[in-house]
């Protein structure tokens, strides 16, 4: 079985200063770990994929994400807020069969001029 | 644009109606995902086809079914429909890859809103 936890609801920040999203996640197989972004209105788009390389990936939009197994963890950063990284952010995992993802609750990021 | 193509954009229709969604998938894409995306569900997977034949089924009601055809577009049929229906469609798309299929990347499409009245 596996399952994602999205620790946080909802973040605001400032322009300009750090994003941290935070997700957990849990599998009995080696996963493969994605974060997807959803801008209103629109569909989800992949931010950046983990599958077993380095555990630091980085992704589109200067977002980067560390795959840490000893804590279940898989946070997103960005080390500073645009007004346009307002949207929802999903973490979603897979234990290796392409249907079979679970998706996060999602955080919605506000940013704040 | 990311290429998977769903229509139509907004859809309102009445208890008791039938509705069809399309969703013409990436070139060269050959599985088509439907999930469902609803504000007290998140996003629910419901089905999956490859190459026109279902491979998985997830939280999918047996008022809803789907197909996918030679062309490899694909419809997703609800029928008797109920206030809870109301949510967005997502329609998905990979193409598959050697080496662990979990690492197949999802292109989604701008989704289906559906109302139900």
């Amino acid at each position: 079985a596996q399952s994602v936890t999205q620790l946080d609801s909802h973040v605001s920040v400032s322009e300009g200063t750090p994003v941290l999203l935070r997700c957990n996640y849990s599998s009995s197989y080696s996963p493969s770990l994605f974060w997807y972004v959803q801008h209103p209105n629109k569909g989800l788009q992949l931010l950046l994929k983990y599958t077993s390389a380095a555990t630091l990936v980085k992704g589109i939009n200067g977002f980067e994400a560390e795959f840490k197994k000893s804590e279940t963890s898989f946070h997103l950063t960005k080390p500073s807020a645009h007004m346009s990284d307002a949207a929802e952010y999903f973490c979603v995992v897979s234990p290796g069969d392409d249907y079979k993802l679970s998706f996060g609750a999602g955080t919605t990021v506000t940013v704040r001029a | 644009d990311s290429g998977v193509t769903q229509t139509p954009k907004h859809l309102i229709t009445a208890t008791g109606q039938r509705v069809t969604l399309r969703c013409s998938p990436r070139s060269g894409d050959l599985s088509v995902y439907w999930y469902q995306q609803s504000l007290d569900q998140g996003l629910q997977f419901l089905i999956q086809y490859y190459n026109g034949e279902e491979r998985a089924k997830g939280n999918i009601l047996e008022r809803f079914s789907a197909q996918q055809f030679p062309d490899l577009h694909s419809e997703l049929n609800l029928s008797s429909l109920e206030l809870g229906d109301s949510a967005l469609y997502f329609c998905a798309s990979s193409h598959p890859r050697t080496g662990r299929s979990g690492a197949n990347v999802l292109t989604f499409g701008a989704g289906s809103r559906l109302t139900v009245l």
